[in-house]
């Protein structure tokens, strides 16, 4: 099983749709956690980083769920500038310190 | 704001050549990666350092060498290029893993081998 598991996708869906991406993490000693978005042929960038509190950024709400080992990406309101890989990350302060899911792919059509 | 940096941007290499992807990073963080990314795939670690003169194996360390002799610097050197190596390949940094530090990326290096 790996460490960071994600939908597997593609989400394919109509401009201003509310979507949500789930993932899952293994390693209950992961302390920090990311959800990072990446355009096709660019690097990942950070969309924003994830508390215990759960967080909202304009469109964009995550929440992590510890005891489940659990994290959400929602989007609102979906625009076709939302349509990339997003990436799910799980950091730990040992070893390569930064885990990252293998990705879902959103296609927001018009 | 430079950030991480990487050269050459794409390169296309003959199989059986060397060549070595550059990496610099002016954040003065501790933490710099090596990972490539095949065609839809997801990232793959090659090769991570935690510090000026200390390296550390991925998950495809296979056909790559690294070294770390300044906080800034991290080369990452393929020998014998093969076709199995044809990927795009991002360079990372990182402070010390406190909650709320992340990982910045370079813009990637692509790399073709013929």
């Amino acid at each position: 099983r790996k460490e960071v598991e994600q939908d597997p996708g593609p989400f394919n869906v109509p401009e201003g749709a509310t979507v949500a991406f789930n993932c899952t993490y293994s390693n209950s000693a992961s302390q920090s956690f990311f959800w990072y978005r990446q355009d096709c042929r660019k690097e990942p960038k950070l969309l924003m980083s994830v508390y215990s509190s759960g967080n909202e950024d304009g469109r964009f709400t995550a929440q992590l769920n510890r005891a489940s080992q659990y994290i959400s990406l929602l989007i609102r309101d979906s625009k076709l500038s939302d349509s990339a890989t997003y990436l799910c990350v799980v950091g730990r302060n040992y070893g390569q310190n930064f885990v990252f899911g293998p990705g879902t792919r959103l296609s927001v059509l018009p | 704001n430079a950030g991480v940096t990487q050269t050459p941007k794409f390169r296309i290499l003959k199989i059986g050549q060397s060549m070595t992807l550059q990496c610099t990073q002016d954040m003065n963080h501790n933490y710099m990666y090596w990972y490539r990314q095949d065609p839809g795939m997801g990232l793959k670690l090659i090769y991570y350092s935690v510090g000026a003169g200390i390296t550390d194996k991925g998950e495809v360390p296979n056909g790559y060498n690294v070294s770390r002799s300044t906080t800034e610097d991290f080369p990452l050197r393929l020998e014998l290029a093969a076709p199995s190596q044809t990927s795009v390949y991002f360079c990372a940094s990182s402070p010390i893993t406190w909650v709320g530090n992340t990982i910045y990326f370079g813009e990637g290096s692509w790399l073709t081998v013929v």
